[in-house]
């Protein structure tokens, strides 16, 4: 059963414009959500994070934003740039479970093009 | 942050041989974790690898399986054993907890072992 659902395999979007990446949970015990980077032939790499006392979360051009009623969070990088083409995940723990228990999303393949 | 490597970066291995999988930390850390993705699925945990102790293993994953060590705070191994072409996976080495930064982090991720049984 797929806890953490990320429903675009992908997205493309024009160098200079705003990305907006979507991520849906099903699990109420959910209090940690992260946002990674992944290249191909490397590891996920940390992004950006939010607690679930929070609804906003910014890092630069990575702004992440909770909805805990809608259980939706999305990642919106502005603006993008030709590097941020990469596969994200989306990933949560539970307050229940230990540090390093993730549930990830599937991924959403983005491509910036010039 | 810490940096993770992991050795082999790749491999191709046959059916029913055993492959060791290491993990390197250029820092102490708190926790360590085995993760596995196979073609075109997330991420799903195997194990937290406990030093000096058994790792605890994730619903459908074994010990005799996937035997984990965990000798110290920089350093852990996991190992797929009698493999079949099911295991054919990224799999990945995890941590949190720079012991430097006194305790619970972000969550970092090694490059990952890419491995394919015939």
């Amino acid at each position: 059963d797929q806890q953490v659902k990320q429903n675009s395999p992908s997205l493309s979007v024009q160098e200079g414009r705003i990305s907006i990446l979507n991520c849906d949970y099903t699990n109420s015990m959910f209090d940690y959500f992260l946002w990674y980077k992944k290249y191909p032939a490397e590891g996920p790499t940390f992004l950006i994070s939010i607690s679930s006392i929070k609804d906003k979360n910014e890092d630069g051009r990575f702004t992440v934003f909770l909805n805990k009623s809608a259980k939706h969070l999305s990642l919106h990088i502005v603006p993008s740039q030709p590097g941020d083409s990469a596969v994200y995940f989306c990933a949560a723990r539970a307050r229940t479970d230990s540090w390093g228990k993730l549930q990830f999303g599937a991924g959403t393949q983005v491509v910036v093009t010039p | 942050s810490a940096v993770i490597s992991q050795k082999p970066s790749r491999d191709i291995c046959q059916r029913g041989t055993s492959l060791t999988i290491q993990c390197q930390v250029d820092s102490q850390v708190t926790m360590m974790f085995w993760y596995r993705q196979q073609p075109g699925q997330s991420l799903t945990l195997i194990a937290t690898a406990n030093q000096g102790s058994e790792a605890t293993y994730e619903s459908g994953f074994v010990i005799d399986k996937f035997p984990i060590s965990r000798p110290n705070l920089t350093f852990s191994t996991l190992t797929v054993s009698n493999m079949s072409p099911e295991d054919s996976s990224i799999y990945l080495c995890s941590v949190v907890g720079l012991v430097t930064s006194g305790g619970a982090d972000t969550q970092y991720f090694g490059p990952g072992t890419r491995l394919t049984v015939l």
